[in-house]
């Protein structure tokens, strides 16, 4: 089936060190979402991508969706504690007149002070 | 802020029972999504619903499960006759419109386990 792939699966890093996560779609997206879950808790929607080669930035996330619409990229520079949880990106496969969001495994992020 | 409300928080049932889980999605919106997430494990698609029917379903929503919005707020999952397998953590979601940037807005899930 089609497949949304996210690596990597844990990242450890220093408070004030920088993470990103990749995800790799095996089919072209129509549009790619990020979502936060902290533990115990609900996906909560930070942003979509749809535009090829898009880049958005909040704050210290920044969010790329590649040419091709294949892979996308969080990156969030000088972690806080609070950036803890698992980031999931999902991708909107369209087939057909079928449209499903298909989710990433996650990368959980522990940021150690 | 306006949430989408789950109930139970967590529902513990035997193997083979019914079980329903509800979900009062936010007022204004009109796409409804089932997801479920088997514990350690992501987020799975299992269905949306728009205009009173169902608009898309993954291959983990087969004939045991259905979705219902029975009157103007609630939006139920039934699963017919439960497997220890369906043990995880339900979602629901809404969103206000299909159009770009309109975002999935989550409960904060029931957690279903199965004896």
């Amino acid at each position: 089936g089609q497949q949304v792939m996210q690596i990597p699966q844990y990242q450890h890093v220093q408070e004030g060190e920088d993470f990103t996560t990749y995800c790799n779609s095996s089919t072209t997206l129509s549009n790619i979402q990020w979502y936060k879950q902290r533990p115990g808790g609900h996906p909560v929607f930070l942003i979509q991508l749809v535009k090829s080669g898009e880049v958005k930035k909040q704050k210290r996330l920044t969010f790329q969706f590649g040419e091709a619409k294949k892979n996308s990229s969080l990156h969030i520079t000088a972690t806080q504690t609070t950036d803890v949880g698992t980031y999931f990106c999902a991708g909107l496969i369209s087939s057909g007149s079928a449209r499903q969001l298909t989710f990433g495994s996650g990368t959980q992020l522990t940021v150690l002070p | 802020e306006p949430e989408v409300t789950q109930t139970p928080s967590h529902q513990v049932t035997q193997m083979g029972q019914e079980v329903i889980l509800r979900c009062v999605p936010i007022s204004n919106h009109l796409y409804f999504y089932w997801y479920r997430q088997i514990l350690g494990q992501k987020v799975e698609f299992l269905v949306s619903f728009y205009n009173n029917e169902i608009s898309e379903k993954s291959e983990i929503f087969d004939d045991q499960f259905s979705v219902e919005r029975p009157d103007g707020s609630n939006f139920t999952l039934k699963i017919r006759s439960t497997k220890l397998e369906d043990s995880a953590m339900y979602f629901c979601a809404s969103r206000f419109s299909d159009g770009p940037n309109q975002p999935q807005h989550f409960g904060d899930g029931t957690r279903l386990s199965i004896l």
